[in-house]
């Protein structure tokens, strides 16, 4: 399996500008996460999908931020408008449903780098 | 409410000495406990897990983590370190629900001087 697929790796955008991540998940899960990493605040779950039905999004920092995930194997996360703050590391994950929830391992993306300028 | 402490924010080692990364963690219940690694412009990468089937607990790259409940902590470990074991490691608990949901530390990054 080629793992959890995210893109771009890279994105370096203007103020005020609409951004939109993308993530593939790792074929079989059932489960896909974004999480957000800054120096400040560490990582933090922003998001999760449970069969492509958003199940807790309290983490999404304010409205700007949206997440979608329209079929199993492909979710985005938007920015619109974006700013400077947002400038992070954003990661995606998955993992499916072997065992208790607690065990379950998951398999983080190589993440995208954004820099809002 | 479950939350990890990890001790240090920086660790540096020579190689070929022994690697400590240190982690407590606060549950009301047995927890499950993670350590993941983060290699420069990488994804996490999970080392090992404990979910109480035994205390110490066995991951790749030669790293192993005990599990003691009496001093709340589950640091890591590796007899010898190797140039490649420098990164980021996070210490996480699952939360005791059933959300899937992870809680991380702050993370230690592990320096190996040659």
């Amino acid at each position: 399996d080629a793992g959890v697929i995210q893109s771009p790796r890279h994105e370096v955008t203007e103020m005020g500008q609409e951004v939109t991540l993308r993530c593939k998940p790792i074929s079989g899960h059932d489960y896909l996460f974004w999480y957000r990493q800054t120096m400040m605040r560490g990582l933090e779950l922003l998001i999760y999908f449970n069969n492509n039905v958003p199940i807790d999004d309290s983490g999404m920092p304010e409205d700007r931020f949206s997440a979608k995930m329209p079929n199993a194997s492909f979710s985005t996360l938007k920015i619109q408008p974006s700013e400077p703050r947002d400038s992070a590391v954003y990661f995606c994950a998955s993992t499916d449903r072997t065992g208790p929830s607690r065990w379950s391992t998951q398999y983080f993306g190589p993440g995208t780098r954004l820099t809002v300028l | 409410a479950q939350s990890v402490t990890q001790l240090d924010s920086h660790v540096s080692v020579s190689e070929g000495t022994p690697v400590l990364l240190r982690c407590n963690y606060s549950s009301s219940y047995s927890p499950s406990l993670f350590w993941y690694v983060q290699h420069p412009n990488k994804g996490l990468q999970l080392l090992l897990k404990y979910t109480s089937a035994a205390t110490l607990v066995k991951g790749i790259n030669g790293f192993e983590a005990e599990f003691k409940k009496s001093e709340t902590s589950f640091h890591l470990t590796k007899p010898s370190a190797h140039m490649s074991d420098a990164a980021e490691y996070f210490c996480v608990v699952s939360v005791l629900d059933s959300s899937y949901k992870l809680i991380f530390g702050s993370g230690t990054r592990l320096l190996v001087r040659p």
